[in-house]
């Protein structure tokens, strides 16, 4: 199983500037990558895929990049409705696996 | 619009079965694999099963495998998970998503359903 570990596991921004959210794969996943955006009470949603590439109708400022097993989403100016919890997922491998999570809170 | 529409949660006893279920509506059901995960109260995601648009293939997480059965029925557009011999560890809220390419294994999620809560307490 490929372990996602990532950090920080808190991250305090202020509204405005930026954000940096690292994940690690235990293995190389390529860019077998994605992340997802989860506000409570609510499903996660997808921002990345293919480590890079937004889904659609995500705000530009959400980047992805990275590939192996090293990768990051930036989030370049933080908006209040970018608060919330951050996954990557590998889907490389089965089984898929998902990175513990990073909670980007209001500093 | 695409909709995933899960079913089945409430509370049962440990030991016990239940079977939850994923209706799908808005795309193709039969033409995209689908999974489901999982997160515990305050927790994390956790990934527990994929089959693929044909049913041909299914994979489970460790923690799950031997007692937990993912399968789909293409007619009724929906998709089951049958859990077996449960356990408080598998209390949590199950989501059902969506694979987003049409045919492909493994790839990104592109919709999920909002969850049902299953809770494993005596």
């Amino acid at each position: 199983e490929i372990v996602m570990t990532q950090s920080p596991v808190t991250l305090s921004v202020s509204p405005g500037e930026r954000a940096t959210l690292s994940c690690r794969a235990s293995q190389s996943v390529s860019t077998n990558l994605a992340w997802y955006q989860q506000k409570p009470g609510q499903a996660p949603r997808l921002l990345i895929h293919g480590a890079a590439t937004r889904a659609a109708d995500i705000p530009v400022r959400f980047t992805g990049s990275g590939s192996e097993t090293e990768f990051t989403l930036t989030i370049s100016s933080l908006q209040s409705e970018d608060f919330a919890v951050y996954y990557c997922h590998q889907y490389n491998n089965w089984p898929e696996t998902f990175g513990q999570g990073t909670k980007v809170e209001v500093k | 619009q695409v909709q995933l529409v899960e079913s089945g949660g409430g509370v049962v006893q440990p030991g016990r079965s239940r079977r939850l279920s994923c209706v799908a509506s808005g795309f193709t059901f039969s033409n995209h694999g689908m999974h489901w995960v999982r997160q515990a109260p305050g927790k994390g995601l956790e990934w527990v099963a994929v089959i693929t648009y044909d049913g041909r293939n299914k994979a489970y997480a460790d923690s799950v495998k031997g007692r937990f059965t993912v399968s789909r029925d293409n007619s009724k557009s929906t998709l089951y998970l049958e859990m077996n011999n449960l356990t408080p560890e598998d209390t949590a809220t199950y989501y059902c998503a969506r694979v987003q390419v049409p045919y492909a294994a493994m790839v990104h999620f592109d919709y999920w359903g909002q969850g049902t809560l299953v809770t494993v307490s005596s």
